[in-house]
Order: C-alpha cells, then sequence, then structure tokens
C-alpha cells in the first residue's frame, strides 16, 4: 500500500460547480500536510498548508481528519484557472528520519 | 530573487553517457533535494542535503550522484545514463529540513524541471 494515496481522477466539472477530493495516509506519526498545485508541465507549487483545525483561502477550503488518516481540499465555484493536477504532501516521522511524501495527484479539469 | 534555477530545461542522452543537472536557489535555503516525477508514480525523493557538506539518499538513489560544496547549488549526476532514467527531473529547496518547525519553513520551492529522455 502507498503511503500517500490519492483519486487520480480526472475530475471533469462545469465552471461554477464545487468539487471536493481526498487524499489517504498510511503513517499515523504524520506531522504536517500542505496541497501543491502542479499546472500541465510546469513545476509544484504551494497552494495551502493543511491545519488541524481546518483552514479556508478564499474559495479553498482545507480540512484535516486524523481520526480517519486524510485530507480534503475544497474548490467553490471553480474557475477555469483552477484546472490543474492537485498533490497532496504528508511530512512524517521526526528529526533526521522524517519523509515529505508526495501523492501522485489528482487531475482537475474545468469546463466552461 | 530568481528562487530555485535549474539547467538544462531539456536533454536528450543515449544508453551509457554521463551528464549533470545543474541547480541552484538563491534564497538561502538549508534543505534542498532532487525529484524525478513519472507518470502515476508521483514525485520520488533521490537525494538530498540539509546543508552544505552533507547529502544523504533517497527513495530512488541508484544511478544518481549528488553534492553540495556550497548552500546554493545542488547539482545531480547521472553516472550511465539508463532508458529507464528518462523522466522529468525537479530540484526543490525549503528554509528548513522537515520537519524543523513545520508550517511553511517546509514549503517545498520548486525548479522548472529538466525533461531527460535516454535512448
Amino acid at each position: 500500500r502507498k503511503e500517500v494515496e490519492q483519486d487520480p481522477g480526472p475530475f471533469n466539472v462545469p465552471e461554477g460547480a464545487t468539487v471536493a477530493f481526498n487524499c489517504t495516509y498510511s503513517n499515523s506519526a504524520s506531522q504536517s500536510f500542505f496541497w501543491y498545485r502542479q499546472d500541465c508541465r510546469k513545476e509544484p507549487k504551494l497552494l495551502m498548508s493543511v491545519y488541524s483545525s481546518g483552514n479556508e483561502d478564499g474559495r479553498f477550503t482545507a480540512q484535516l481528519n486524523r481520526a480517519s488518516q486524510y485530507i480534503s481540499l475544497l474548490i467553490r465555484d471553480s474557475k477555469l484557472s483552477d484546472s490543474a493536477t492537485y498533490l497532496c504532501v504528508v511530512i512524517s516521522g521526526y528529526s533526521s528520519a522524517s519523509k515529505i511524501i508526495f501523492g501522485s495527484g489528482t487531475r482537475l479539469s474545468i469546463r466552461p | 530573487n530568481a528562487g530555485v534555477t535549474q539547467t538544462p530545461k531539456f536533454q536528450v542522452l543515449k544508453t551509457g553517457q554521463s551528464m549533470t543537472l545543474q541547480c541552484a536557489q538563491d534564497m538561502n535555503h538549508e534543505y534542498m533535494s532532487w525529484y524525478r516525477q513519472d507518470p502515476g508514480m508521483g514525485l520520488r525523493l533521490i537525494h538530498y542535503s540539509v546543508g552544505a557538506g552533507i547529502t544523504d539518499q533517497g527513495e530512488v538513489p541508484n544511478g544518481y550522484n549528488v553534492s553540495r560544496s556550497t548552500t546554493e547549488d545542488f547539482p545531480l549526476r547521472l553516472l550511465s545514463a539508463a532508458p529507464s532514467q528518462t523522466s522529468v527531473y525537479f530540484c526543490a529547496s525549503s528554509f528548513s529540513p522537515p520537519p524543523a518547525s513545520g508550517g511553511l519553513y517546509n514549503e517545498q520551492f520548486f525548479g522548472p524541471g529538466t525533461r531527460l529522455t535516454v535512448l
């Protein structure tokens, strides 16, 4: 089983829709969580950190569910420009044994 | 402030050739790393460095060498290229190595990538 798993999609939704996707992780000692966005043939860029209490940045909401070991990303009022691959990132372990693990990404396509 | 730069952007090699992918950052970041990205596999860590003079292996280190003689530069060397090394390579840096203070101290800044094809 992969340490971090994402539904690869693609999710194909109309402009203005709300879309959500999850990322599950296997190491219960995981400490930090992030969502990155990667446009086609570009490098990943940080979208937002995921805090224990959940956090919101404009149309984007990230949540952490430690009991079920997953993080989620909700996008409201989706725009054409939201089309991209969304990567979840989990940092697990402590000190020198800490690892940064990237999910393989969920592709999102917004149609007019 | 150029951020993280990588050269070359594209490269085609023949099996058995060697080459060095260059990576530099101007943000005085301690932590630098190299990833490869293959379809359906996500980003896999090749090597990383927590500071000048210190390097360590990641998940898929075989066939690659690194060095970190300065804070700014972290080149990746392919010793004898194989078709299995055809991939997109990303260099990344962050202020601190994980987990440190967590949060945005661990934000990874990526270079634009190098698309490598080995024939």
